[in-house]
């Protein structure tokens, strides 16, 4: 069984500001984890994703998020906001031996950038 | 960047009628995939299709859904008696591989009455 917990559903960030979104995960085998973005009236686009190697990813448009076994964590971190960057952001898992097949999603956490 | 193409966007349905949402993959993808979305609630895993049959399915994909691909290019979920509690957004994704990245349309917007 996998899941997905975001803490926070909405946050808000000063234009400029660190952007740190939250995202413990369980799971009974290796994780793939992911970010997903979802802008208004838009399907959902992949951020970034980690599935082995190097725990520190990078995805598009300047964000990353570090895997943390020991936590249970895939925080995504992006250090000076845009107002492009307002949006709803989607953590997510998949196990490794189903690939990316029956991800599951987290609840969201819809990001505000304050001019 | 490719896309996955979902319609209609919108649909608006009586409770008790059948509906279909269409997607039509990017042309090499093998692997299809309908997810939901109800207002204020998470993405959730609907089925998933490859080989001309259903590889895995959730709890909610009863026998009320259905998902085919009639023509080898739409990949349709089709709702048999549409419920209240099937208003969501629909969505489709493909990939062309299992364990690639998966693409996502944008979203038909079911609202059962």
């Amino acid at each position: 069984a996998q899941s997905v917990t975001q803490l926070g559903s909405h946050v808000s960030v000063s234009e400029g500001a660190l952007v740190l979104l939250r995202c413990n995960y369980s799971s009974s085998v290796p994780p793939y984890l992911f970010w997903y973005v979802q802008y208004p009236n838009q399907g959902l686009q992949l951020l970034l994703k980690y599935t082995t190697g190097a725990t520190l990813v990078k995805g598009i448009n300047g964000f990353e998020a570090e895997f943390k076994k020991s936590e249970t964590s895939f925080h995504l971190t992006k250090p000076s906001a845009h107002m492009s960057d307002a949006a709803e952001y989607f953590c997510a898992v998949s196990s490794s031996s189903g690939g990316y097949q029956k991800v599951t999603f987290g609840t969201g956490t819809k990001l505000q950038v304050i001019p | 960047e490719p896309e996955v193409t979902q319609t209609p966007s919108h649909q608006v349905t009586q409770m008790g009628q059948e509906v279909i949402l269409r997607c039509v993959p990017i042309s090499n993808h093998l692997y299809f995939y309908w997810y939901r979305q109800i207002l204020g609630q998470k993405v959730e895993f609907l089925v998933s299709f490859y080989n001309n049959e259903i590889s895995e399915k959730s709890e909610i994909f009863d026998d009320q859904f259905s998902v085919e691909r009639p023509d080898g290019s739409n990949f349709t979920l089709k709702i048999r008696s549409t419920k209240l509690e099937d208003s969501a957004m629909y969505f489709c994704a493909t990939n062309r591989q299992f364990n690639e990245k998966l693409f996502f349309g944008s979203g038909t917007q079911l609202s059962v009455l």
